[in-house]
């Protein structure tokens, strides 16, 4: 059975902090996507990766792949109020269909 | 259109009134989701379609049907739900691509339902 962890589970910061978010699993993924998903709406796709040790930069946002697909990371950097929100990450997995597997999210306040 | 649009926003439901929730997409993906979510936890796979047809069901309690009309529309269809099926109730489309292994699945924005 596939699992992810996210760490932290929540996290309030100051405007303007810096912070990063981790997603561990025990098992190798095909891909890895990042979700910012805000109070009673749906997830928002926000990055997909997909080969050992990628980096995408999505303006303060950065993302990495693990070297060996099973870990990812989100850095944000100098963190704005409109960052609030919770960042899902999921592991994809070869099947009939576009699976995924759900971490348990983290749940990011920041404070003007 | 890279929109995956849910109707209606809110629905309020009594244990015994059947109603439905509706989802269209128009980016040609071959693939449609159902997901329930709780607050704050992640959402909850129910159903998958593919090309039209069912190919998971989540061990679903039969009060919840999904239908699938055609390739842009999912539906999915409540009758003598529970107070604990209150949820956020997420529709997802996806390509299929068999040329890349992105799997990445785009949300609609939610029905919140809430049962009295």
């Amino acid at each position: 059975t596939q699992l992810l962890e996210q760490s932290p589970q929540f996290l309030s910061i100051q405007e303007g902090e810096n912070l990063t978010v981790y997603c561990n699993s025990s098992s190798v993924f095909s891909s890895l996507q990042w979700y910012r998903q805000e109070p009673g709406e749906g997830p928002v796709l926000l990055v997909t990766v997909v080969t050992g040790g990628e980096v995408k930069k999505l303006k303060r946002l950065t993302f990495q792949f693990g070297d060996a697909r099973k870990d990812s990371s989100l850095h944000i950097t100098a963190a704005q109020p409109g960052d609030t929100g919770l960042y899902l990450c999921a592991g994809g997995i070869r099947t009939s269909y576009d699976k995924v597997i759900f971490g348990p999210g983290t749940s990011l306040s920041v404070i003007p | 259109d890279t929109e995956v649009t849910q109707t209606p926003k809110h629905l309020v439901m009594g244990m015994t009134n059947k109603k439905s929730l509706k989802c269209e997409q128009h980016m040609g993906h071959r693939a449609m989701y159902w997901y329930k979510q709780k607050a704050k936890k992640p959402p909850e796979l129910m159903f998958v379609y593919s090309y039209e047809k069912l190919s998971i069901n989540e061990s679903v309690p039969s009060r919840f049907s999904p239908e699938c009309p055609n390739s842009s529309l999912l539906n999915l269809h409540l009758h003598a739900l529970q107070p604990e099926d209150s949820a956020l109730y997420l529709c997802a489309s996806s390509p299929l691509s068999s040329q890349m292994n992105y799997n990445e699945q785009f949300f609609g924005p939610g029905t919140r339902l809430t049962v009295l």
